[in-house]
């Protein structure tokens, strides 16, 4: 079945602890990124990558890293988490139409990780 | 700064009503257009889209969307509610010069039985 999974998705942490949130899809996809959702603000583009270590920043990449060093996972990695970044988290995946043209896939998303800092 | 405009915050309409839920975006080139739906509790999923060519799309569920070049707009609609169509509702505009995708704040919509 072709899905994005993400891990976990649940976590309540503490500030300043570090920790990752995995992705993965198995759809072959090129182009993958990461949101967080928020009450009010809709999804904002944290990171995403058009390929293999190939990465660049969203709207909102301040306090997250990301790596995409195997075309399926994305794991998105928050070096010392605050309480603003608690925030509900979605990872995704499309393909990557030809670069300036017309034509752009349709993102699949996963089910999202609950991400609370206290 | 690019942005999409989701004019309705909250929706509420009775089983059978229509439905139209506003889209705008501020960008001048050629775009790709998405709605995507998220039911409660749930991942979003993709309800239509509009690359190029035929600007009425229809989507799944009996949603269809209309681009209207001239007014930057992608309204979606739908003539006939059901209650499973509860769920917030988000448009979304990549730029054909652009990597970034981005999504409107999002539309609640709650039918009621």
């Amino acid at each position: 079945e072709a899905q994005v999974t993400q891990n976990p998705r649940y976590l309540i942490t503490v500030t300043g602890k570090k920790l990752t949130v995995t992705c993965s899809q198995n759809m072959n996809h090129e182009y993958m990124s990461w949101y967080r959702q928020d009450p009010g603000l809709g999804l904002r583009q944290i990171y995403y990558s058009m390929n293999v270590e190939v990465t660049d920043k969203g709207d909102v990449p301040e306090g997250y890293k990301v790596s995409r060093k195997e075309k399926r996972n994305f794991p998105l990695i928050l070096e010392s988490p605050s309480p603003n970044q608690t925030s509900l988290y979605f990872c995704a995946s499309s393909l990557k139409p030809p670069q300036r043209q017309v034509g752009s896939y349709e993102q699949y998303f996963g089910p999202g990780t609950r991400l609370t800092v206290t | 700064a690019q942005s999409v405009s989701q004019h309705n915050h909250h929706v509420i309409l009775s089983e059978a009503a229509s439905l139209e839920l506003g889209c705008n975006y501020s960008y001048g080139g050629t775009v790709n257009l998405f709605w995507y739906v998220q039911y409660p509790g749930q991942h979003l999923q993709l309800l239509l889209k509009y690359f190029s060519g035929d600007p009425l799309v229809k989507g799944i569920k009996g949603f269809e969307a209309e681009f209207i070049k001239s007014k930057f707009s992608f309204n979606l609609r739908k003539p006939s509610v059901q209650w499973s169509d509860t769920a917030e509702h988000f448009c979304a505009v990549r730029p054909a010069r652009d990597d970034k995708i981005i999504f409107g704040k999002g539309t609640r919509l709650h039918i009621l039985p």
